[in-house]
């Protein structure tokens, strides 16, 4: 079953501000990865990320990997109406399948 | 370059029925997923394959029957379709050293 918790389920927001979420486990992970589904599409890669402490930025997307190997986070600074979408954590473990987080579902109103 | 394909985008099937996915990709991945997905319920592994002709199961296999006789293809079957099989189904792949897994744009069932 699931083994990560993604915090907040929604967030709603108004254009140009910044959002912040993250994804916390009990388990030490060797990989986080942060993908966007847009609605009534799959899931797109966002940002991949290896190590621990490592900050990696895609356009205004930010995300980190968390020094204990337990959690990661993500901000979106300055939100735009299509950041509208469903933001997804993903862990990965040597040996071991992705596991997903549930999702953090964004709305941004004009 | 396409990426994951799906085919059909969408399906309505009577309960009993039977039907089967459609997976493709061109990037020559070696590991290939099904998952559907569900309100409240996010992403769940039905089957995945490690390589051709291999297949294994995942969280939650039971009503689903996989085949990956290519390489690049990864069919997902339903024999006697429910209607708790109505959800919409995704296809992934990824690179034999690589985490990083790419979805398909989904196939939307529902089952009445």
């Amino acid at each position: 079953g699931q083994q990560l918790n993604q915090s907040p389920q929604s967030m709603f927001i108004q254009e140009g501000e910044d959002v912040s979420m993250n994804c916390t486990s009990s388990s030490i992970f060797n990989t986080w990865l942060w993908y966007k589904q847009d609605p009534g599409e799959g899931p797109v890669l966002l940002i991949a990320l290896y190590k621990a402490g490592e900050l990696t930025s895609n356009g205004r997307l930010t995300a980190q990997f968390g020094i204990t190997r337990k959690d990661s986070f993500l901000n979106i600074s300055a939100s735009i109406p299509s950041d509208v979408g469903i933001y997804f954590c993903a862990g990965g473990r040597f040996g071991s399948r992705l596991t997903f987080g549930e999702g953090t579902q964004l709305t941004v109103n004009p | 370059n396409a990426g994951v394909t799906q085919t059909p985008k969408f399906r309505v099937l009577k309960t009993g029925q039977s039907m089967t996915l459609l997976c493709a990709q061109d990037m020559n991945h070696e590991y290939m997923y099904w998952y559907r997905q569900d309100p409240g319920m996010g992403l769940r592994l039905i089957h995945y394959s490690v390589g051709e002709g291999t297949t294994a199961k995942g969280e939650v296999p039971d009503g689903y029957n996989v085949s990956r006789l290519k390489k690049q293809n990864f069919l997902l079957g339903l024999e006697s379709a429910a209607p708790s099989q109505t959800s919409v189904y995704f296809c992934a792949s990824r690179e034999w050293e690589s985490y990083e897994q790419y979805f398909g744009p989904g196939t939307r069932l529902t089952v009445t």
